[in-house]
């Protein structure tokens, strides 16, 4: 069974860009939530999404947004792009009620 | 969520046991109590979750005080493989989603 995958897995963007990363979850998976990653901050949850609506959100500005689609695979999508936003972007699957999350490798995003 | 509290880091020599304590003592009956590791460069990996009993699989064990203030992941045997950082996370049970609320975790060092 295929785990969880993000792509890319690495991107170098500038400041003021705008950039989308991809998800496809576990197959069966219906939950899709995001994490960001920072040395500072440590793993902070930005969002979840379960049957194509967002179930949860996390205390991050309006800049960061993300979508599901029918077949559960999810993006996110961060606009006007700040060297802040220089990451690790985690996203996690797990079926409905699951106890258990499932983690991608992630995708590094530098911003510069 | 409810706060866990962890040792910033601890050693351990291979093929030793290892116990990572956690100490929640702020827990609600309905949290449970979950741990996910994660290895240098990849994104977290669940481990092991309890609610009130000991629990048990292949990958470790976790000890649940009575009163559920505490609990400790048992590496039975610590490989180097092992090392990573350790996260003990509290769950509401009526949290069907992936939110997730990570704190420092326990940065595991295993020497051969």
């Amino acid at each position: 069974k295929a785990g969880v995958t993000q792509t890319p897995r690495y991107l170098i963007k500038t400041r003021g860009q705008q950039v989308t990363l991809s998800c496809s979850p576990i197959s069966g998976h219906r939950s899709v939530s995001w994490y960001q990653q920072t040395p500072g901050q440590g793993l902070q949850f930005l969002f979840e999404y379960f049957s194509e609506t967002q179930r949860n959100k996390g205390n991050f500005p309006g800049r960061f947004s993300g979508r599901q689609f029918s077949n559960s695979r999810s993006e996110m999508n961060v606009s006007t792009l700040e060297l802040g936003d220089s990451a690790l972007y985690l996203c996690a699957s797990s079926f409905p009620g699951g106890l258990g999350a499932f983690f991608g490798q992630g995708t590094r995003l530098t911003v510069v | 969520d409810a706060k866990t509290t962890q040792p910033n880091s601890m050693e351990s020599n291979e093929e030793e046991p290892v116990h990572l304590p956690c100490n929640h003592s702020t827990i609600s009956g309905t949290d449970y109590i979950h741990w996910y590791r994660q290895l240098p460069s990849q994104g977290p990996e669940y481990v092991i979750h309890g609610l009130t009993s000991n629990v048990n699989n292949r990958m470790a064990s976790l000890a649940i005080a009575e009163d559920r203030k505490s609990s400790t992941l048992i590496l039975h045997r610590a490989t180097l493989r092992d090392a990573a950082v350790y996260y003990c996370i509290l769950r509401p049970s009526n949290n069907a989603g992936n939110m997730l609320t990570f704190g420092g975790g326990t940065r595991l060092m295993v020497k051969p």
